[in-house]
């Protein structure tokens, strides 16, 4: 089985452009976590989607960024307009259900975004 | 806002050493979860506990989390290089956003010296 594939691995971009990083959930998973990982800080919630749905956006900042995760494909975390600041790592987790108490996360190997 | 404080943050014992990594918060968690994360990949979920003073027990690592449901502990027995790693405690509770959320702790990084 197939774990969470991210891709890319490594992003280089410039200071005003679009980064789309892109999450597979793991075979049977419909729920899908991002969280961002800056250096010596501990993973930030982002956002939960569910197919077609973005169920829980609370740890997204307001402006530039965007998620989605639609009926087919992979889902996306979108920035526009990167700046310095986002430069992270950026990791997505899926789960199989919501109603399982454990709501155990499986999480991709990241994608690591530099801006320069 | 929810905190997960780990200490220590940074841990560097000889082969066969023992050792206790702690996880504490003033919140009270839902459940607690301990992740193991390598350099450049994502967590890999160690353990989930539920149950306030719940003890599990993975090989020689030891996981406790307390009767408050606030804090959590890791102890490794006999410590080797492989597990050298950064160790993560994650705490779930209900965002109030329409979602259980888990809130990351900083990590301790350890290293195992042969």
């Amino acid at each position: 089985n197939a774990g969470v594939m991210q891709n890319p691995r490594h992003l280089v971009r410039r200071r005003g452009q679009e980064a789309r990083l892109r999450c597979s959930p793991m075979k049977g998973h419909s729920h899908v976590y991002w969280y961002r990982q800056l250096p010596e800080e501990g993973l930030k919630f982002m956002v939960y989607l569910q197919k077609e749905n973005i169920i829980d956006e609370s740890g997204m900042p307001k402006e530039r960024f965007s998620a989605e995760f639609p009926k087919e494909g992979p889902s996306i975390l979108r920035i526009q307009q990167v700046v310095r600041g986002d430069s992270a790592a950026y990791f997505c987790a899926s789960s199989p259900q919501v109603g399982d108490f454990y709501n155990e996360q499986f999480f991709g190997p990241g994608t690591r975004l530099t801006v320069l | 806002t929810q905190l997960l404080e780990q200490s220590p943050q940074f841990l560097s014992i000889q082969e066969g050493e023992n050792l206790t990594v702690y996880c504490n918060s003033s919140s009270v968690f839902s459940s607690l979860q301990w992740y193991r994360q390598e350099p450049g990949e994502g967590p890999v979920l160690l353990v989930t506990v539920v149950t306030g003073g719940e003890v599990k027990k993975l090989k020689r690592l030891t996981f406790q989390f307390g009767d408050a449901r606030k804090d959590s502990s890791l102890h490794i027995t006999a410590a080797q290089p492989g597990d050298t790693g950064l160790y993560l405690c994650a705490g779930r509770s209900y965002s109030g956003a329409g979602s259980y959320q888990l809130t990351f702790g900083k990590g301790t990084k350890l290293s195992v010296i042969p």
